[in-house]
């Protein structure tokens, strides 16, 4: 069975900053690997994916993740943090091979930027 | 354009009263259909998903069930809600293909009083 951890519940972080939410994933067949964004009582906003392909794939505002195969591992950045990044983030993975219709979450990361 | 729909926003039951979400998605066929529910605001639990009409895979044997009577339609139910069952419930779809996201509704916030 396919899951995620995100070891931090929070990550605190600087305007202007550079940061990092870190993610590691486990499936037994290729992973498909996606980070979401969540504000307050709102539903998820999607944010990026990994397929296949490049490491480094670049999604919506200004934020990027890096795939590692060898540490299973999909680490959301962004080079310059703003105010308005605060939120609850999420890492999610599903199975390419077998169960590829199962999409699991992470238990999500609070993301505090100051000013 | 393809949007998700799901109602209502807010809901206060009483324990042991019937439950009845509904979700549904325009301007697609065929959808992958997903209902999760978030507890206190972190995590994010797989409820239940389905890939077809009638077709509907259980994660975690529990008080709700899920029914998907139309291509396009998913409902999560209850028929005796308990205390444990209130949290923020989401509705997700996503095309039948392999390399897709997920795209989620706004949530229903269920109170169980």
């Amino acid at each position: 069975a396919q899951s995620v951890a995100q070891p931090e519940d929070q990550v605190n972080v600087a305007e202007g900053n550079p940061l990092t939410v870190k993610c590691t994933y486990s499936v037994s067949g290729n992973p498909y690997l996606f980070w979401y964004v969540q504000y307050p009582n709102r539903g998820l906003q999607f944010l990026l994916k990994y397929i296949t392909g490049d490491n480094l794939v670049k999604g919506s505002y200004g934020f990027e993740a890096e795939f590692n195969k060898s540490q299973t591992s999909f680490h959301l950045k962004k080079p310059s943090a703003l105010v308005s990044d605060s939120a609850l983030y999420f890492c999610a993975v599903r199975d390419g091979n077998t169960g590829f219709q199962k999409l699991v979450f992470g238990t999500g990361t609070r993301l505090l930027v100051s000013p | 354009s393809q949007t998700i729909h799901q109602w209502p926003a807010t809901l206060v039951q009483p324990v042991g009263s019937p439950l009845s979400l509904e979700c549904t998605v325009e301007g697609t066929s065929n959808p992958n259909l997903y209902w999760y529910r978030q507890a206190a605001g972190r995590g994010l639990q797989l409820l239940f998903y389905s890939v077809g009409i009638g077709q509907i895979s259980s994660e975690v044997p529990q008080n709700l069930s899920a029914s998907r009577p139309q291509d396009r339609q998913f409902i999560l139910s209850s028929k005796k809600l308990l205390l444990s069952d209130s949290g923020f419930y989401l509705c997700a779809w996503r095309p039948p293909v392999r390399n897709t996201e997920a795209f989620f509704g706004q949530g229903t916030r269920l109170t169980v009083v």
